[in-house]
């Protein structure tokens, strides 16, 4: 079956990096998309990987290995702004997008 | 600035009413989605559509049903309300397979 796993809380501290890691397995694969929920609100784009490798944007990096089904976003220079819910999410054959459960980050002063 | 929006944003609702949640995006895009999102589980598709008569089933489209008339608006209804239901529902649109979902700010359900 088609699976995705992130882990489902982590914290950091302010002004630190964090890395939130994504595992998938699809039916076929177009890429992985990372997303940003603050509570109560609605999910919100941050990046689209389709090749292998490293994309940064701003304070926001994410890297993705299509061998290893693999992903991570990573966050720098946390602020508390950052303390939200990261979704994980996998684009497979059909382009059905696939979802992780979410990792809730939880930023300490 | 074109944007989604969703209503009603908050419903209470009984076991057995039909409700309609509606959604309607002004990006002109072909792609739209509703999911659904409970504690513990990613979003679950409910239903989709590509374009304008198309509607797709998702993974838990049982006891709900879209239309898509025009390209602005799929509304989603639940025909007879059940309390498995209570739910936060959230209406999405893309230009493209692979494009950047936009969401609607949501809308949370209560059955009871």
């Amino acid at each position: 079956g088609q699976n995705i796993d992130q882990p489902t809380e982590m914290t950091a501290t302010e002004g630190a990096i964090v890395q939130i890691n994504c595992t998938y397995q699809t039916s076929g694969f177009n890429g992985l998309f990372w997303y940003q929920q603050h509570a109560g609100e609605a999910p919100t784009f941050l990046s689209y990987n389709v090749l292998d490798g490293l994309e940064e944007k701003g304070r926001f990096s994410s890297f993705l290995s299509r061998s290893k089904g693999y992903s991570y976003l990573l966050l720098k220079e946390l602020q508390m702004k950052d303390s939200a819910s990261y979704l994980c999410a996998a684009l497979d054959s059909n382009y059905q997008l696939i979802w992780g459960a979410g990792t809730k980050l939880i930023i300490k002063p | 600035d074109a944007e989604i929006t969703q209503s009603p944003r908050h419903k209470i609702t009984e076991t057995g009413r039909q409700v309609t949640l509606a959604c309607h995006q002004t990006w002109n895009h072909n792609n739209m989605f509703w999911y659904r999102q409970d504690l513990g589980h990613g979003l679950r598709l409910i239903h989709y559509s590509y374009g304008v008569q198309d509607t797709n089933k998702g993974e838990v489209s049982d006891g709900y049903s879209v239309s898509r008339s025009n390209t602005e608006d799929l509304p989603l209804t639940l025909e007879s309300a059940a309390s498995s239901q209570t739910s936060v529902y959230f209406c999405a649109s893309t230009a493209g397979e692979a494009g950047e979902l936009f969401f609607g700010e949501g809308s949370r359900l209560t059955v009871l």
